[in-house]
């Protein structure tokens, strides 16, 4: 069965400094990744997506940037985080091909201080 | 054309009864409509989904309603129960220029009060 893990769970920076967070997924491949952010209250903001290795999409221009470095590996960064960058960020993978179902990983709590 | 547009933004609701939620799209490309329930500090998780080629799905409580001509879509919690109490959010996707985006609603914030 697919798996996917985001890690870590929560996370405290000051403003300035870089972020790297990562998701990976098991037991599939070539799958479509998706990073979203929501913040508190708030709804679902898709930042980006990736349809395959080295292929990122922007969604919102922004002070993040994306990868993957590998096939079930996708990772968010940013050289130095801004108050506004505090939010849940969520990974998420699809089989791709037209097939829509999204599963999330649990999520990152990011609190920029 | 790509949003989704879901209400109400939150509604409470008694033990046992019917929660509703109501999500309407306008591009006619869409012909996948998931349901999301999420709850506090942990991802959503996909609750149930319909296709346009049926008006009804049901799983359990838990009942899509589609009507195409109108591009709504519904979700009915029948014997709605406090452990409901969640986010539930609406989406929407179709063939986009060969990407698979879901086009995700704001969200509805249901409480069930005991």
């Amino acid at each position: 069965s697919q798996t996917i893990h985001q890690w870590p769970a929560t996370l405290v920076q000051p403003v300035g400094s870089p972020l790297s967070l990562e998701c990976t997924v098991e037991g599939t491949s070539n799958p479509n990744l998706y990073w979203y952010r929501q913040a508190a209250g708030r709804g679902l903001q898709l930042l980006f997506y990736s349809v395959g290795i080295g292929q990122i999409s922007s969604e919102v221009p922004q002070n993040l940037s994306a990868s993957r470095p590998q096939d079930r590996q996708f990772i968010l960064s940013s050289k130095k985080l801004l108050l506004s960058d505090s939010g849940f960020y969520l990974c998420a993978w699809s089989p791709g091909q037209l097939n829509y179902g999204y599963t999330f990983g649990s999520g990152t709590r990011l609190t920029v201080v | 054309q790509q949003q989704v547009k879901q209400s109400p933004q939150s509604l409470i609701v008694q033990k046992g009864g019917i929660s509703i939620i109501n999500c309407a799209y306008e591009n006619t490309a869409f012909d996948y409509f998931p349901w999301y329930q999420q709850f506090p500090g942990k991802g959503p998780a996909l609750l149930i989904a319909i296709r346009p080629d049926v008006s009804e799905k049901k799983e359990g409580r838990f009942t899509i309603s589609f009507n195409k001509s109108a591009k709504q879509f519904s979700l009915h919690i029948m014997d709605s129960q406090p452990g409901d109490s969640a986010t539930y959010f609406c989406a929407a996707s179709g063939p986009q220029g060969g990407s698979e985006k879901l086009v995700f609603g704001k969200g509805t914030k249901l409480t069930v009060n005991p």
